[in-house]
């Protein structure tokens, strides 16, 4: 069964203080991974497509990184405003290979 | 455009009673999903559909059912409601060839007491 696991649960950083969240994964002939972030109440929002190992994404103080088992968000000199829950997710087996599975989420807190 | 839009916000319920959760898109995507998120447990995907007509089961499709009569409408209806469907849903869709690059609607919070 595809597992997708983000750890830590909930982060807290100081504005400036740079850090990774990690999503790691279990599925086997992986076909992309996704990046979202989600503000509270609102639904989640399209950041990065990745689907090679090896291959980076960036947005402004965003990196997203994949190896063959799991994937890094790398915060660089966070602000306030990055504030969010990060979803990782993979494409999931089943008809039509559209559906998502989706990790837990890190809540991150940035603190000015 | 206002991308995907759901209504209501917030719903209270009652145990046995029923609702549908309406969904519109005005992107032209053609797949659409419904997803429901329960806290710290992610996005859990209900049903979808790749165009009108065309519905098929997620993960967790039980106590639910949808249909898909145009392009831009995808209402989820819920029969009999019990506790276990207090959560929020999210309505979500995507173009052809960025299947996994979805557009989420601001969601629902559905409340059965």
């Amino acid at each position: 069964e595809d597992q997708v696991t983000q750890s830590p649960e909930a982060l807290r950083l100081q504005e400036g203080e740079s850090s990774s969240l990690n999503c790691s994964y279990t599925v086997s002939g992986l076909r992309g991974l996704f990046w979202y972030r989600q503000d509270p109440g609102k639904g989640p929002e399209f950041l990065f497509t990745l689907y090679s190992a090896g291959e980076e994404k960036e947005k402004e103080r965003l990196k997203a990184t994949l190896t063959k088992k799991e994937s890094f968000l790398h915060i660089t000199a966070p602000k306030p405003e990055d504030s969010a829950t990060y979803l990782c997710a993979v494409p999931a087996r089943g008809a039509g290979g559209n559906m998502l599975t989706f990790g837990g989420g890190t809540r991150l807190m940035v603190k000015p | 455009n206002a991308g995907v839009t759901q209504t209501p916000k917030f719903r209270i319920l009652k145990i046995g009673q029923s609702m549908t959760l309406q969904c519109t898109q005005d992107m032209n995507h053609n797949y659409m999903y419904w997803y429901r998120q329960d806290p710290g447990m992610g996005l859990k995907l209900i049903y979808y559909s790749v165009g009108a007509g065309i519905t098929d089961k997620g993960e967790v499709p039980n106590g639910y059912n949808v249909s898909r009569s145009t392009t831009e409408d995808f209402p989820l209806r819920l029969e009999l409601a019990a506790p276990s469907q207090t959560s929020v849903y999210f309505c979500a869709s995507s173009a052809p060839g960025q299947a996994y690059e979805q557009y989420f609607g601001p969601g629902t919070r559905l409340t059965v007491t």
